[in-house]
């Protein structure tokens, strides 16, 4: 079974804090994708970034960075000096290549509430 | 570009009453999904198409919803009848298909009230 856990239901910080969000993921499959969305107060929800599960090289774009490891089945997200403009649900996504059929849906978490305080 | 366009981004309706929402793709995109999103249950794929065909309609609720996706350009999701509990956000996401599963981008939502 495939399965996404978000623990931290909802964190606060203060501006300027490095905050990072976990994200736990559970397949047996060995080639599978991930995901993470933002969700402003606004609703939209924005795709972050989709990493697969040969790269385990780290991404870092701009103070955002994603630190993938195998080893514990995670891909946990950082935001470095964070800013109020940050405050949003964010989501964490996996998908496996479809082997019959054609179904590629995205198992979700539950998402992490992040609030930034001035 | 433009992205997911939908529509109406509010909706209020009284129990009973036939709901439509209307969902237009990224164009060139052939993977088309709606979810719903409500404070209890978080995000809830409801059904999703490749190239206009349902390939998953394992979380659509009841029979009182349906969806259709017509052409590549256009899809609706129609409650009929509408109960309070139907009220939540719902989302048009669009993709490109392949083997390997590419990012959905999100349309900005329904907000569906039924009283």
């Amino acid at each position: 079974a495939q399965k996404v856990t978000q623990a931290q239901t909802e964190i606060s910080v203060v501006e300027k804090e490095d905050v990072t969000l976990d994200c736990v993921y559970e397949t047996r499959d060995t080639t599978y994708y991930l995901f993470w969305y933002k969700q402003p107060p606004s609703g939209e929800l924005v795709f972050l970034i989709r990493r697969n599960s040969f790269d385990e090289q780290n991404e870092i774009s701009g103070r955002y960075s994603w630190n993938f490891q195998k080893s514990t089945s995670s891909f946990n997200f950082t935001i470095t000096a964070s800013q109020v403009v940050d405050s949003a649900v964010y989501f964490c996504a996996l998908s496996v290549p479809p082997r019959a059929g054609n179904n590629r849906k995205l198992i979700w978490g539950l998402g992490t509430s992040l609030a930034v305080n001035p | 570009d433009a992205g997911v366009i939908q529509s109406p981004r509010h909706e209020v309706t009284e129990m009973g009453q036939e709901v439509t929402l209307r969902c237009k793709p990224i164009s060139g995109h052939n993977s088309l999904f709606w979810y719903r999103q409500t404070m209890m249950r978080g995000l809830e794929l409801l059904i999703y198409f490749n190239n206009n065909v349902p390939i998953d309609d394992s979380g659509m609720p009841e029979d009182r919803f349906s969806a259709k996706m017509p052409n590549a350009s256009f899809s609706t999701l129609k409650i009929q009848p509408s109960e309070p509990r139907d009220s939540a956000v719902y989302f048009c996401a669009s993709s490109s298909a392949g083997q390997v599963p590419y990012e959905q981008y999100f349309g900005p939502g329904t907000r569906l009230t039924v009283t």
